[in-house]
């Protein structure tokens, strides 16, 4: 269908609480990234899913960051406890199978205060 | 890890100038894509070339494998292809890709 969608688009929390970020793909795209992009740098790697596995969390900076795509499509990436170094945009994206094109969504902007 | 070089790290043309980005890679690499994010921040993919040559209008991109190095040319520069290049490879056996920190592009009218 079309592209890559995340939710929300701006999300503004307090240091402590818990946030959840939605990535939903192309239908069809077999393999789904997480990112972190600080401003003026690339986007750092995350975590990856072919369908519902998580096949590397290897890029997740502490056990406060999880992700899950438990059906196979949308993922959700869910930091805990958040804090002010968690501020920046996190990046979704898919790809029909790995090590093919990259889709990227828009991304979501977080700020901690 | 891989690293990831991108040079220049910040580009001012005239509308209508040619230019070439480059990529340096220090490992061997099984993918490498080009993107371009836009002054809203949008990252969209230009080429998925992990060697030879691919063109697409105005833009083009070679990557030398064996030299571990790609090019991304463009052409007859516009103001549209203002935003950060991004260079991203995946080194051979992991499909973990690795972003370069970009070149920042402004073209001027």
């Amino acid at each position: 269908g079309a592209g890559v969608s995340q939710s929300p688009r701006y999300k503004v929390t307090k240091r402590g609480q818990d946030v959840a970020l939605r990535c939903d793909p192309i239908s069809g795209h077999v393999s789904l990234y997480w990112y972190r992009q600080a401003l003026g740098q690339g986007p750092e790697f995350l975590t990856y899913f072919n369908y519902e596995a998580q096949q590397d969390k290897s890029g997740l900076p502490n056990d406060r960051f999880s992700a899950e795509r438990p059906e196979g499509s949308i993922s959700t990436l869910t930091i805990q406890r958040t804090e002010q170094r968690d501020s920046a945009m996190y990046r979704c994206a898919s790809s029909l199978v790995s090590k093919e094109t990259q889709y990227f969504g828009p991304g979501t902007r977080l700020l901690v205060l | 890890g891989i690293q990831v070089e991108q040079s220049p790290p910040d580009l001012i043309l005239q509308e209508g100038a040619n230019s070439t980005l480059r990529c340096n890679f220090s490992d061997s690499v099984n993918n490498l894509q080009w993107f371009h994010q836009n002054p809203w921040g949008q990252l969209i993919n230009l080429f998925y070339i992990p060697s030879g040559t691919k063109q697409n209008g105005r833009l083009s991109a070679t990557t030398v494998a064996t030299e571990r190095y790609s090019l991304l040319y463009i052409s007859s520069s516009q103001t549209t292809d203002s935003g950060v290049y991004f260079c991203a490879v995946e080194p051979g056996g992991s499909y973990i890709p690795t972003f370069g920190r970009g070149t920042s592009l402004i073209v001027h009218p």
